[in-house]
């Protein structure tokens, strides 16, 4: 199975913040990786897919970059509805497999 | 609009059987892949399964291969997980989520049921 580490677990930031998410495979997965979100209660949520694309709907200040086996999500301008806890999937192969999630908490 | 409707919470003992559900809407069920995927507080997200409807053609992680049986029902857009003897430790959050689209591009959990909470104590 690919590993999926992400960093930092959680994170603490304030309104307006610029964010960045790591997320590293353990062997490459060219672009397949999908972001999520996901708040207490619900069930998680596509932002990113093919490691850049905006899912339909999601804000523009949502952006993924990386490629092989080290991608990034940045939020440029954190909302007060984006505290939530953020998971990287790899969609290379089989099994699937996410990332353990970061937690990004108002500060 | 898809949807993905779960059933609903489950309270089960040790040993019992389960069948749950996921009834999709609002594009053809046999186009997409429905996966499974387990949540609990200790291990996060866990990928255990999919299948695609249009011919049954099933995956398993390695993980659930043999603790969990996933099919569907064509006649009625319906996918469902199952267990032949619960445990304690199957006690989770489940989901269904279908795949964004046909393509590689898009071929990961775009859309997401709501969840079937699964208790499992004596």
């Amino acid at each position: 199975d690919i590993q999926m580490i992400q960093s930092p677990s959680s994170l603490s930031a304030s309104v307006g913040d610029r964010v960045s998410i790591t997320c590293r495979a353990s062997q490459g997965i060219s672009n397949y990786l999908a972001w999520f979100q996901q708040k207490p209660g619900k069930a998680p949520k596509s932002l990113i897919y093919a490691a850049s694309r905006l899912q339909s709907g999601v804000p523009s200040r949502f952006s993924g970059s990386g490629s092989g086996t080290d991608f990034t999500l940045t939020i440029s301008s954190l909302q007060p509805e984006d505290f939530a806890t953020y998971y990287c999937q790899q969609y290379s192969s089989y099994p699937r497999t996410f990332g353990p999630g970061t937690k990004v908490d108002i500060e | 609009e898809v949807q993905l409707v779960q059933s609903g919470a489950e309270v089960k003992k040790p040993g019992e059987s389960l069948k749950i559900s996921c009834k999709v809407s609002g594009y053809s069920f046999t186009d997409y892949w429905i996966a499974w995927v387990r949540q609990t507080p200790g291990k996060g997200l866990e990928w255990m399964g999919i299948i695609y409807p249009g011919d049954s053609d099933t995956r398993y992680s390695p993980s659930f291969l043999g603790q969990v049986t996933i099919s569907a029902d064509r006649s009625i857009s319906t996918a469902y997980l199952q267990w032949s003897s619960l445990r304690a430790s199957d006690t989770a959050m489940y989901y269904c989520a279908r795949h964004l689209g046909a393509y590689d591009s898009s071929a990961f959990e775009g859309y997401w049921g709501q969840g079937t909470l699964v208790t499992v104590s004596s």
